[in-house]
């Protein structure tokens, strides 16, 4: 049971190139979730998902996109990258939502120069 | 995290106790988490306590809630520098206008210094 996967763990852009950022997760969970870390600001919700072909913005949603076709995925896009994108991203899976336990993977360290 | 609040850091002594506080905003939380992360990993559940409880304890780990005052305390006893960590607050908020849709929602996270 890998729990929830993150690829890659580190990544170098430049700006204005675009890349997906993968996330797995082989619990069955219906909710997954993408945040970004940064100093001082603690975990951000970019987007998230209550299950397959559901989506909907968090709180930083802006030059980001996201898409759900299989419980198992959620990758997270970034259109064009910007130097404010340099971050720590997180995927987080939940069994439902509600008063569950969330998962995480281990991160995908960004870079965007 | 505009809605769970935490102090950023808290520097203790080995073999102190440590005191890590939040305040969230949620009422209707069910459920309230302490999270830790460790350097470069992710995020692991510490421990949690269900609403309807005043404090929960757990080996050297005691979470005491004040539901009236929306705080919660992650006290941890005899730190260790195995200790040393960022202590996520987190809750679980509702995303969508009818309800449903939690998602968990964290604090900016406590860094934690246990020096010898």
């Amino acid at each position: 049971n890998a729990g929830v996967t993150q690829t890659p763990k580190f990544q170098v852009l430049k700006t204005g190139q675009s890349m997906t950022l993968q996330c797995a997760q082989d619990m069955n969970h219906e909710y997954m979730s993408w945040y970004r870390q940064d100093p001082g600001m603690g975990l951000r919700l970019i987007h998230y998902s209550v299950g397959a072909g559901i989506t909907d913005q968090g709180e930083v949603p802006n030059g980001y996109n996201v898409s759900r076709s299989t419980t198992e995925d959620f990758p997270l896009r970034l259109l064009s990258a910007a130097p404010s994108q340099t971050s720590v991203y997180f995927c987080a899976s939940t069994l439902d939502g509600r008063d569950t336990e969330a998962f995480f993977g281990q991160g995908t360290r960004l870079t965007v120069v | 995290g505009e809605d769970v609040e935490q102090s950023l850091f808290l520097s203790v002594r080995e073999g102190d106790s440590s005191v890590i506080n939040c305040t969230y905003t949620d009422s209707s939380s069910t459920y309230l988490y302490w999270y830790k992360q460790e350097p470069g990993a992710g995020l692991q559940l510490l421990t949690y306590i269900f609403s309807n409880m005043d404090m929960k304890q757990d080996q050297r780990l005691t979470v005491l809630l004040n539901k009236k005052d929306k705080h919660l305390s992650l006290r941890i006893a005899d730190t260790q520098t195995g200790d040393s960590a960022i202590y996520f607050c987190a809750e679980s908020i509702s995303r969508s206008a009818s309800g449903g849709s939690y998602i968990p929602t964290f604090g900016r996270g406590t860094s934690l210094i246990v020096h010898p």
